[in-house]
């Protein structure tokens, strides 16, 4: 089936420590979106990368198409960096969202 | 450039009530998508609209319906309320033939 599932669902960190989050998608699913939701439940575009790496500050991400995942990496965290991760993949013209990953950045 | 806008911001409403969510696209943008977040899951797609037009629709009930105006704007209709309907609401807009969506700051709707 349509499939997006993502990987740690929550994860604790100290300020200043790096972390990896993950991305699985079926094959049916393409075009990965990466977003963090704010508090007040918008959701933020970080990075549209259906391929490759691209970098933004402190932030990156590498989407590997053929092996159907994405990875985004957060470095140096900060405690505005906590939040929900969600990716999200085009399948059918919509995206399909993971569960998401609740991250906490303890000071 | 103007974001995606969305209003109310909060909305209560009871059991079997009606309600209508408004969503204002980013300029440029002419492709309006909806999408319900239950607490503590990640966004689903209710539909999308293009042209005016439905274009494509996710597993929801035909009590949620849906408008896009000639400006792009678009509608959220949800008649014969549930408790389970109670949820974020987020519109997203796109350009046609592009794949990024960006997203508005959302409705949170509460049925009583």
């Amino acid at each position: 089936g349509i499939q997006v599932e993502q990987s740690p669902p929550d994860l604790i960190l100290q300020e200043g420590a790096n972390s990896t989050l993950r991305c699985n998608f079926s094959d049916s699913v393409n075009n990965l979106q990466w977003f963090h939701q704010n508090p007040w439940g918008q959701l933020i575009n970080l990075f549209y990368i259906p391929s490759g790496t691209k970098q933004n500050g402190r932030l990156s991400a590498t989407t590997v198409a053929t092996e159907r995942y994405s990875l985004l990496y957060i470095s140096s965290s900060q405690t505005t960096d906590s939040g929900v991760y969600f990716c999200g993949g085009r399948s059918q013209g919509n995206l399909i969202f993971g569960k998401g990953t609740k991250l906490s950045v303890k000071p | 450039e103007t974001g995606v806008t969305q209003s109310p911001t909060h909305l209560i409403k009871t059991r079997g009530q009606q309600v209508t969510l408004r969503c204002s696209s980013q300029s440029g943008h002419n492709t309006v998508s909806w999408y319900q977040q239950a607490l503590g899951q990640g966004p689903q797609f209710i539909f999308q609209y293009y042209r005016e037009e439905e274009n494509g629709r996710g597993n929801f009930p035909p009590r949620f319906s849906g408008l896009q105006f000639p400006n792009y704007s678009s509608e959220l209709n949800v008649n014969a309320l549930e408790l389970d309907d109670s949820a974020l609401y987020l519109c997203a807009s796109s350009l046609a033939g592009h794949n990024e969506q960006f997203f508005g700051p959302g409705t949170r709707l509460t049925v009583l």
